[in-house]
């Protein structure tokens, strides 16, 4: 079945440091895929996503490459804020699986002032 | 905007109550869910449904039922609690069912069952 795998946190960075969440999935078909943020004491929101190959989702700095052929969906932030302490979670969403998005596990990261 | 409205934010019960969670949402949603989220195992999906008189089992039924009567409301309900229902619930909604339609979660309601 589908599945998603994300690198294990939790992450800790400096502040203003280069950031990448690794992020692989399997899936039959071409699913759309999704990275959320949860910041402490919220539910999960959106960050980005990317609904077919090579497409890139950006948003706040954050940007992700749908990559087909390495099956991967990797986060990037160029240079990290304090204020985006936070877990991540990649997810999908196929047509295999029309009615449930995959969450992968989460990664936990913290940004040291 | 209000979006997706859970209700309580924390609740404690002890072995065997009943309770029901609230979830409603004002976006005219199709598509709500019920997620729970423990430690280290990311978010597994409990019941969803795609629209008003249609729920379907997810990966975590057993314990938990649900409805769906109208597009707004899609309430949970533990039926006799147990310890291992200790967990931070969230529901969601999203515009349709299909692929490429995101999420839009509750803040959750943290229960703890002893």
């Amino acid at each position: 079945g589908d599945s998603v795998t994300q690198m294990e946190g939790p992450v800790t960075l400096s502040e203003e440091a280069f950031l990448t969440i690794n992020c692989t999935y399997t899936a039959t078909g071409y699913p759309s895929l999704f990275w959320y943020v949860q910041y402490p004491g919220e539910g999960l929101q959106l960050l980005l996503k990317a609904t077919k190959a090579d497409d890139k989702g950006s948003n706040k700095g954050f940007e992700a490459t749908y990559r087909k052929e390495t099956t991967s969906f990797h986060l990037e932030k160029g240079s990290v804020q304090v204020s985006d302490s936070a877990v991540y979670f990649c997810a999908l969403s196929s047509y295999s699986s029309a009615s449930k998005i995959i969450f992968g596990s989460g990664t936990r990261l913290s940004i040291r002032p | 905007n209000a979006g997706v409205t859970q209700t309580p934010k924390f609740q404690v019960l002890k072995t065997g109550q009943s309770m029901t969670l609230q979830c409603a949402q004002d976006m005219n949603h199709e598509y709500m869910s019920w997620y729970r989220q423990d430690p280290g195992m990311g978010l597994r999906l409990i019941h969803y449904s795609v629209g008003a008189g249609i729920t379907d089992q997810g990966e975590v039924p057993n314990g938990y039922n649900v409805s769906r009567s109208t597009t707004e409301d899609f309430p949970l309900r533990l039926l006799s609690a147990a310890p291992s229902q200790t967990s931070v619930y969230f529901c969601a909604s999203s515009e349709t069912q299909g692929s490429g339609s995101p999420l839009h979660f509750g803040n959750g309601t943290r229960l703890t069952v002893t």
